[in-house]
């Protein structure tokens, strides 16, 4: 069964500084790739998502994650972060040819000005 | 509707009562998730229903766990005798049958057990 490994449960950074996400999975198949965000006291929204073509992905809010196959890994990047995006941020694996989507336990990303 | 809505958004019962949580999906999504979100957990699968076809209830936890979806429309996730552990918060999510756009989740149901 898929499984998604999210490193890092609770990132504290101050505003401009840059930041990253790891985020691994363990099926070595075709996939789908995604990130979710949740703000606090707001639902759960895609942030970005990768199906195929250039493995570097550019999402809302000035975020972007590459897709590296060799290591199974769609780290969450951001150069420099704001205090807006103090948030919970999950990722999220779906098997080719499957509907189900497994999720990491997410990153708690608090971001002091 | 504009969302997925979900009802109610926080319910507490006593330990061994039975809860129905439901969803609406976002009109002509054919496909609906339910999750659950435990402290420190992530999410969970549940259920997911595709259009008319069998449901995939792998995630389900325990037979005391059910769901069905009428119509191809609203979902309700029911809960049997309910455990101090199945206090989490129940999302639902629906979205189109290519998954392209990822899924639009409710606000969830907090369920808190007591």
């Amino acid at each position: 069964a898929q499984s998604v490994s999210q490193h890092n449960h609770h990132v504290i950074l101050s505003e401009a500084a840059s930041l990253e996400l790891g985020c691994n999975y363990s099926y070595g198949g075709t996939v789908n790739l995604f990130w979710y965000v949740q703000y606090p006291g707001q639902h759960l929204q895609l942030l970005l998502k990768y199906f195929s073509g250039d493995p570097l992905v550019k999402g809302i809010k000035g975020f972007e994650a590459e897709f590296i196959k060799s290591k199974f890994s769609f780290n969450l990047r951001k150069p420099s972060v704001q205090w807006s995006d103090t948030a919970e941020y999950f990722c999220a694996v779906k098997d080719g040819g499957y509907q189900k989507v497994t999720f990491g336990t997410g990153t708690k990303l608090q971001v002091i000005p | 509707g504009a969302g997925v809505s979900q009802s109610p958004s926080n319910k507490v019962t006593e330990k061994g009562k039975d809860v129905e949580l439901r969803c609406d999906p976002i009109s002509g999504h054919t496909a609906l998730y339910w999750y659950r979100q435990s402290l420190g957990q992530g999410l969970e699968f549940l259920i997911y229903f595709q259009g008319n076809s069998a449901p995939d209830k792998s995630g389900l936890p325990s037979d005391r766990f059910s769901a069905e979806r009428t119509g191809g429309s609203v979902s309700t996730l029911t809960i049997q005798r309910t455990q101090q552990e199945d206090s989490a918060v129940y999302l639902c999510a629906s979205s189109p049958p290519t998954h392209y756009y990822g899924y639009t989740f409710g606000s969830g149901t907090r369920l808190t057990v007591v």
